[in-house]
């Protein structure tokens, strides 16, 4: 397996534009995190799915942020309207049976927003 | 509210020279303690998951330790390649989510 795959890798955008972030899993892992990471806060979890269903979307900073997945092989994190204090990496990591066990994280997205 | 405190914030090693990372965490039952790995530009790398105080794991020269209160990752003979950021997580009883530390970054120099 490639690993857990997030396109793309740089987004520069405006303030205001809608900004959508892509996510594959690995195949077999039924759970799917979304975490950002910025030097203030590290890293935080943003929301999960377990089986293409999301269980905690606590993190969710606002109604801006939205966190959708269609199948077992694709998710996407939506921010409509971006703005700059948005700027970050943007994670997805997978795993087979939850946050206590062992996550695969992809490379992450770098967000900027200008 | 689960927290992860990590220290030092940044740490220089010459080539060989040991010494130990810590993390100390405030939970609530703790159901895991985890130790990652990210190099610049890149996604954490899992290392070792812990579960009660007094377990230990290794792994090449890492060692990591949990007690009640905290997690030592001890570095024994670094190489300039183990130069990365090892952030520290935990994941509690009621929380179910996973809480990081902010990470300490080590260089190790040749």
């Amino acid at each position: 397996d490639a690993g857990v795959i997030q396109s793309p890798r740089h987004e520069v955008t405006e303030m205001g534009q809608e900004v959508t972030l892509r996510c594959k899993p690995i195949s077999g892992h039924d759970y799917l995190f979304w975490y950002r990471q910025t030097m203030m806060r590290g890293l935080e979890l943003l929301i999960y799915f377990n089986n293409n269903v999301p269980i905690d979307d606590s993190g969710m900073p606002e109604d801006r942020f939205s966190a959708k997945m269609p199948n077992a092989s694709f998710s996407t994190l939506k921010i409509q309207p971006s703005e700059p204090r948005d700027s970050a990496v943007y994670f997805c990591a997978s795993s087979l049976a939850g946050q206590d066990t062992e996550a695969f994280f992809g490379q992450g997205t770098r967000l900027t927003v200008v | 509210e689960d927290q992860v405190t990590q220290s030092p914030e940044a740490l220089r090693l010459q080539e060989g020279e040991s010494s130990s990372l810590n993390c100390s965490y405030t939970v609530s039952g703790l159901r895991g303690l985890f130790w990652y790995r990210q190099d610049p530009g890149k996604g954490p790398e899992f290392l070792f998951t812990l579960y009660s105080a007094g377990e230990e794991k290794e792994k090449e020269r890492l060692k990591a330790t949990l007690t009640k209160k905290e997690s030592f990752l001890h570095i024994t003979a670094p190489k300039p390649e183990d130069s990365a950021t090892y952030l520290c997580a935990v994941i509690g009883a009621g929380s179910y989510q996973l809480t990081f530390g902010k990470g300490t970054k080590l260089s190790v120099i040749p």
